[in-house]
């Protein structure tokens, strides 16, 4: 079984509609995080968490919000969705300290298209 | 403004020959820097990383230069395989600094071409 999952894999949804992505994982790190795929954009980063009470933004948070309901889930939401944040979107996972030096672990990434 | 620049789109490479893929930095605080591989349709994938107390990190056909005076690293592949094909991302990070959140390049895509 995948260390992190992610669930819908794919999603088509209109202008308007509030979408939760949600993440799930195995590892038993308390870090996780947020990012989006854009063709030519990279990953850039929308939230991330460090444990179940720390929420921080990231470089492009705005019209999303998370939840992190426990150590091992963390859901994106898309409140209102928009054509523009039609992208792939990527839960990662990583320790806080020990010889993983940061060093993140992915998600297989939810598709999400906004008409 | 973009940190961690990887300047170049796409790269084409015939198999058995090197593949050099490169990134460029700005914040000369970054300590640790990772690269990560992409396939369609799957999440990205480490692949090898350097501190900045190293200037090179070897693993098997992959190898990581770390030049901090330029702020540039470079990923060297050698041989290149078809299977190497994918889009690769450099990503640094403040580990001395509490482990910031990595901060990713655009990434460049990788064609190894039999």
């Amino acid at each position: 079984d995948a260390d992190v999952t992610q669930t819908p894999r794919n999603r088509i949804t209109k202008t308007g509609k509030r979408i939760m992505l949600e993440c799930s994982q195995t590892k038993g790190h308390d870090r996780m995080y947020w990012y989006r795929q854009d063709p030519g954009l990279g990953l850039r980063l929308i939230y991330y968490s460090f444990d179940v009470k720390d929420i921080n933004k990231g470089e492009i948070s705005d019209g999303y919000s998370v939840s992190r309901q426990a150590q091992a889930k963390f859901s994106l939401s898309l409140e209102s969705a928009i054509p523009n944040q039609t992208a792939l979107y990527f839960c990662a996972t990583s320790e806080d300290r020990g010889t993983s030096y940061n060093e993140q672990f992915f998600g297989p990434g939810t598709r999400l298209t906004v008409l | 403004d973009q940190q961690v620049k990887q300047n170049s789109p796409s790269l084409s490479v015939q198999e058995g020959r090197i593949s050099i893929l490169n990134c460029d930095y700005t914040n000369s605080m970054f300590d640790y820097f990772l690269w990560y591989k992409k396939y369609p349709a799957e999440g990205p994938t480490f692949l090898i990383s350097i501190s900045s107390i190293k200037d090179k990190n070897e693993d098997g056909r992959f190898t990581v230069f770390l030049n901090k005076s330029a702020k540039h690293l470079s990923l060297h592949i050698v041989p290149s395989q078809p299977g190497d094909s994918a889009v690769y991302f450099c990503a640094a990070s403040l580990v001395n600094s509490g482990n910031t959140p990595l901060v990713f390049g655009k990434g460049t895509r990788l064609s190894v071409i039999a």
